[in-house]
């Protein structure tokens, strides 16, 4: 157990809906970072939160959001899903405001859009 | 633009001999480079790490090489078992002063399947 949280492991969905992914960081860390591993690529940063703020934001799509909440646990929200939205989404986490010298993963969501 | 390229996306390798994972990148802003190993149905785990002050960092079996004038860092196992069968995946962070793009959050490879065969 890494120490960070990530549900549901599975989601399976339409195109068109909407889908929350939830992820609680590990103990004292206050940044977390969204990943999507699609087929054949690697981790795409999405974005990253610290201590409730956006800090960094990668190739995330409008269709997407995400938040940071007062006791730190993470959403990410994705909506008017396409069938190219099927992915694992991995969430991360650090101490600091910068990953520099690593994060801790979660063991991921992986979303099937049909 | 790929900022760090993991050129090989499998390996396979017999049991005992030495594996050799190669990455390279292109941001001279990186100074931090790490590697994480992956099973399926998990998420990545740190292995090991080194700093741009540095030409190589052991571990255990794992030893990683930095090659700042070629902007080359590689991964070795020796020796290798089957238990390292993973994907993995090269990082890089950029030095603290940076705060330009991607200046926060680690950027990482694509990943190379190693497969050792017993």
């Amino acid at each position: 157990d890494s120490g960070v949280t990530q549900t549901p492991k599975h989601l399976i969905t339409a195109t068109g809906q909407r889908v929350t992914l939830r992820c609680s960081p590990r103990s004292g860390d206050l940044s977390v970072y969204w990943y999507q591993q699609s087929l054949d690529q690697g981790l795409q940063f999405l974005i990253q939160y610290y201590n409730g703020e956006e800090r960094a934001k990668g190739n995330i799509l409008e269709r997407f959001s995400a938040q940071q909440f007062p006791d730190l646990h993470s959403e990410l929200n994705l909506s008017s899903l396409e069938l190219g939205d099927s992915a694992l989404y991995f969430c991360a986490s650090s101490p600091r405001d910068r990953g520099s010298y690593g994060y801790t993963f979660g063991s991921g969501t992986r979303l099937t859009v049909v | 633009d790929q900022q760090v390229k993991q050129n090989s996306p499998s390996l396979s390798v017999q049991e005992g001999r030495i594996s050799i994972l190669n990455c390279d990148y292109t941001n001279s802003m990186f100074d931090y480079f790490l590697w994480y190993k992956k099973y399926p149905a998990e998420g990545p785990t740190f292995l090991i790490s080194i700093s741009s002050i540095k030409d190589k960092n052991e571990d255990g079996r794992f030893t990683v090489f930095l090659n700042k004038s070629a902007k080359h860092l590689s991964l070795h196992i020796v020796p290798s078992q089957p238990g390292d069968s993973a994907v993995y995946f090269c990082a890089a962070s950029s030095n603290p002063s940076y705060s330009g793009a991607g200046s926060y959050q680690l950027t990482f490879g694509k990943g190379t399947k190693l497969s050792v065969i017993p």
